[in-house]
């Protein structure tokens, strides 16, 4: 089964600062990274998706993230936040189920951006 | 937004009675999945569906039985609520479960259990 690290719990940042939130993947042949954004009491909204080709992905509300391979990681960026991007953030991996052909979500423990005035 | 219903959205209930969410989608898809999500652990896979009366366990299935009569809605039954239940709830669905295929979800049942 597959594994998702999210290194920070909480990542505090003043508005317009630039922000890196981390993701690191277990390895396997081929993967698939998704990040989604929860804010409060609300569900999970897709971010962005790796799925193949450029390792730079863009997503929306200025969201970007770089695929890196070698140090299996999947790390979200912002260049500047805004007040309104205080929420958490996943990151998930699609975990194949052993002989289904089938494969489901596995989701990292969360990140919750804090951004302050 | 994708057309995920979850009912209801919050609920105090006593422990050791039986409680039953409910997810209602209207896009067809074919795949529904229920996750709890609790601080500290993220999102927890329960049970999933791939097809009406199709269902598989997931992570953290004890406790939990779901059952799919049609293809717009998935219950997830707890038999008999225990305290380590309270959590939310999270119903998501997926027009295919290939791997490079994201799941959208519903807005979430707060269940308290007391």
């Amino acid at each position: 089964a597959q594994s998702v690290t999210q290194l920070d719990s909480q990542v505090p940042v003043f508005e317009e600062a630039p922000v890196e939130l981390r993701c690191n993947y277990s390895s396997s042949v081929s993967v698939y990274l998704f990040w989604y954004v929860q804010y409060p009491n609300q569900g999970l909204q897709l971010l962005l998706k790796y799925l193949s080709g450029s390792t730079l992905v863009k997503g929306i509300n200025g969201f970007e993230a770089e695929f890196n391979k070698s140090q299996t990681s999947f790390h979200l960026r912002k260049p500047s936040v805004h007040i309104s991007d205080t929420a958490e953030y996943f990151c998930a991996v699609s975990d194949p189920i052993l002989n289904s052909g089938y494969s489901t979500l596995t989701f990292g423990k969360g990140t919750m951006l804090l951004v302050s005035p | 937004d994708a057309g995920i219903t979850q009912s209801p959205r919050h609920k105090v209930t006593e422990t050791g009675t039986p409680v039953t969410l409910r997810c209602h989608q209207t896009e067809n898809h074919r795949y529904m999945y229920w996750y709890r999500q609790d601080p500290g652990h993220g999102l927890r896979l329960i049970h999933y569906s791939y097809g009406v009366k199709d269902t598989d366990k997931g992570e953290v299935s004890d406790g939990y039985s779901v059952s799919r009569s049609k293809t717009e809605d998935f219950l997830l039954t707890l038999e008999s609520a225990t305290s380590s239940q309270t959590s939310v709830y999270f119903c998501a669905i997926s027009e295919r479960q290939t791997q490079n295929t994201e799941a959208f979800f519903g807005q979430g049942t707060r269940l308290t259990v007391v």
